[in-house]
Formats: structure tokens, C-alpha cells, sequence
């Protein structure tokens, strides 16, 4: 059985510019969690996908968005970027919304 | 809402000594409870978890007792080894609308030789 899985794993942007950020769920999960995790904090909750439509959102800003598609894939779009959207994002895919797994996890640097 | 809190690190120990790590929750119902580990430029590792009141959860000589009485779930190692040093996170799985999880701010361990 194939774990969560995240691309890339590092990339470093320049403020202003947009980010696509890609994970592929575990297999026979339907459901993709996002989170933010800035360095020395928890993780915090972006948004969810159930079934491609959005389940649920935290408080972040609308130039974050995402995408989930047919086979269960999902995308994490940032536009715009901040220097304080530096941080780890990772994903976690989970079956009907409970317990989640979690990716390995892609390292946003913003200068 | 729901909310985790841990104790502030950083936490200094020598190899062999017994560890403590305290987390208390707020939540609506008796959502599941979980300790992740995060090594150093690397992502989360469930550590173990516990689903229901008076569950233990125990992982790698670690354990942590789901206590509803007291809305905690304290994490313990009888003796810990220089390996352990990294960053531990409490959680738990809210189902307070969407179903997510909702971190503590981590404690930092190192042990010393």
C-alpha cells in the first residue's frame, strides 16, 4: 500500500509570484486535508477536499485555494506570496473524513 | 472551538531519565487524541493515539492515557535515549464541523548523553 505522497519537497519563491503545491493520497482514501505549519508552530488546518468539492476551510486568505481530482489527487495553489507563507505544508488524505495520514511534506521558502 | 495546549519547551534531559510531556484539550464530545513526532527537516509521525476515554496508547516505550475527567492526555517514556530528541505535538481529530485535526505547539525534547 502506497503512503501519502508530496511534490516537490523543497522550492523557494520570490514574493508575489504563485505556487502549486501537489499531493497524491493513499490509496482508497477520498478525502485531502491541508495544512500550514510555520516554524516553531503546530500545524495549522487550510481546507479540506471531499469527493472534489471543498468540506471545510480555516482561516486563510482566498489566494489560498486548491483542487481535488477524479482519482483522489490534489493540488494546493498559493497566489501572491508572502514572506510569511514560508513555511512546511502538508497534506493528509484519510476515507470519509476520519483519521487522516500524513505526507512527508513540501518546504516553502518566500524571499 | 476546539483547542490543544502543551507544556512550553524546551525540555532538557539526560539519557535514561523519565519523561513527562502534558497536554490538556477542550473539545466538544470526545474527539480522538494523538501524539505526533517531528524530527528535525522532516515531516509528522504518529507516535500513537488513543479513541476513547481511558484508552492508553502506547508506541516505542511511549504511552499516554486518555483521561476524560481531567481532559488530558500526557505523554510518558520510562527512559529516554538521546534518539528521541525532537519536536512532539499533541492533537486531537475535531469533529466540530469539518473533521480536522487540531495541533498543540509542540514541545521540544533533547537528551543528552
Amino acid at each position: 500500500e502506497t503512503g501519502v505522497t508530496q511534490s516537490p519537497t523543497h522550492l523557494i519563491k520570490t514574493r508575489g509570484q504563485q505556487v502549486t503545491l501537489r499531493c497524491s493520497s493513499q490509496s482508497g482514501h477520498n478525502t485531502v486535508s491541508w495544512y500550514q505549519q510555520a516554524l516553531g508552530q503546530g500545524p495549522q488546518f487550510i481546507f479540506q477536499y471531499y469527493r472534489e468539492e471543498e468540506n471545510g476551510r480555516g482561516n486563510f486568505p482566498p489566494r489560498f485555494s486548491g483542487l481535488q481530482f477524479p482519482n483522489y489527487s490534489s493540488e494546493l495553489n498559493v497566489n501572491a506570496l508572502e514572506l510569511d507563507d514560508s513555511a512546511l505544508y502538508l497534506c493528509a488524505s484519510s476515507v470519509d473524513n476520519y483519521e487522516q495520514y500524513f505526507g512527508p511534506g513540501t518546504r516553502l521558502t518566500v524571499t | 472551538g476546539d483547542s490543544v495546549t502543551q507544556m512550553e519547551g524546551p525540555v532538557t534531559l539526560s539519557e535514561e531519565a523519565f519523561l513527562t510531556i502534558n497536554c490538556t484539550y477542550t473539545a466538544t464530545g470526545y474527539p480522538s487524541l494523538f501524539w505526533y513526532v517531528q524530527y528535525p527537516g522532516e515531516g509528522l509521525q504518529l507516535l500513537l493515539k488513543a479513541t476513547k476515554a481511558d484508552d492508553k496508547g502506547s508506541n516505542k516505550g511511549f504511552e499516554a492515557t486518555y483521561r476524560k475527567e481531567t481532559t488530558s492526555f500526557h505523554l510518558e517514556k520510562g527512559s529516554v535515549q538521546v534518539s528521541d530528541s525532537a519536536v512532539y505535538f499533541c492533537a486531537l481529530l475535531s469533529t466540530s464541523g469539518t473533521y480536522k485535526y487540531i495541533f498543540g505547539t509542540g514541545t521540544r525534547l533533547k537528551v543528552l548523553a
